[in-house]
């Protein structure tokens, strides 16, 4: 079975703060891909980052940066020094061979200034 | 500039009405999706297409038909059979070909239907 948890429903913290997300998938194919999405207030999701299963190595971009592993079947996605434009929802997805992409329930993020 | 868009962003109908939605790319991708989104939930797939003239149903086609004439358009009808139709719609493509797959997606429509 192929899924996206992501058990976080809602958090809050304060403006500078560092935040992480939590995203455990579940597949059974080798070869898949993982990202993360943000959707703002306006509803548009935006594309953050994808990781092929092949690549561990863990990114950075400015205040964000993802952790990949496989061996929890996890990518949790850190937000460093936060700030009140990072209030979205946050969605972790999964894509296996098939092309179709699977969505974890998202988690809302409050940044409390 | 290149994007995705989806017109009308709040669309109002009566039960019983069919309504289709549109979305349009200029990004040349080849595949095209239709998502759906309620409150507080995640996204699900309605249909989605690879190529012109061909398409497949997602995880919640009931009620819903989509043709693919061009590249370019994926409009998506939500038929009267469809039971809870009211929700935020999303439109989504990939591409080209399979050299990227993350989707980008457009700024959604909002659905209500009393």
């Amino acid at each position: 079975a192929q899924k996206v948890t992501q058990a976080q429903t809602e958090i809050s913290v304060v403006e500078k703060e560092d935040v992480t997300l939590d995203c455990v998938y579940e597949t059974r194919d080798t070869t898949y891909y993982l990202f993360w999405y943000k959707q703002p207030p306006s509803g548009e999701l935006v594309f953050l980052i994808r990781r092929n299963s092949f690549d561990e190595q863990n990114e950075i971009s400015g205040r964000y940066s993802w952790n990949f592993q496989k061996s929890t079947s996890s990518f949790n996605f850190t937000i460093t020094a936060s700030q009140v434009v990072d209030s979205a929802v946050y969605f972790c997805a999964l894509m296996n061979r098939d092309d179709k992409i699977i969505f974890g329930k998202g988690t809302r993020l409050h940044i409390l200034p | 500039d290149g994007g995705i868009t989806q017109s009308p962003k709040y669309l109002f109908r009566k039960e019983g009405q069919n309504v289709t939605l549109s979305c349009e790319q200029n990004l040349n991708h080849d595949a095209m999706y239709w998502y759906r989104q309620d409150p507080g939930q995640g996204l699900r797939l309605i249909y989605y297409s690879q190529i012109v003239n061909d398409f497949q149903k997602g995880d919640i086609a009931e009620g819903y038909s989509v043709s693919r004439e061009k590249k370019e358009s994926f409009p998506l009808t939500v038929t009267s059979a469809q039971k809870n139709p009211t929700a935020f719609y999303l439109c989504a493509s990939s591409g080209p070909q399979r050299s990227s797959y993350e989707q980008y997606f457009g700024p959604g429509t909002r659905l209500t239907v009393t």
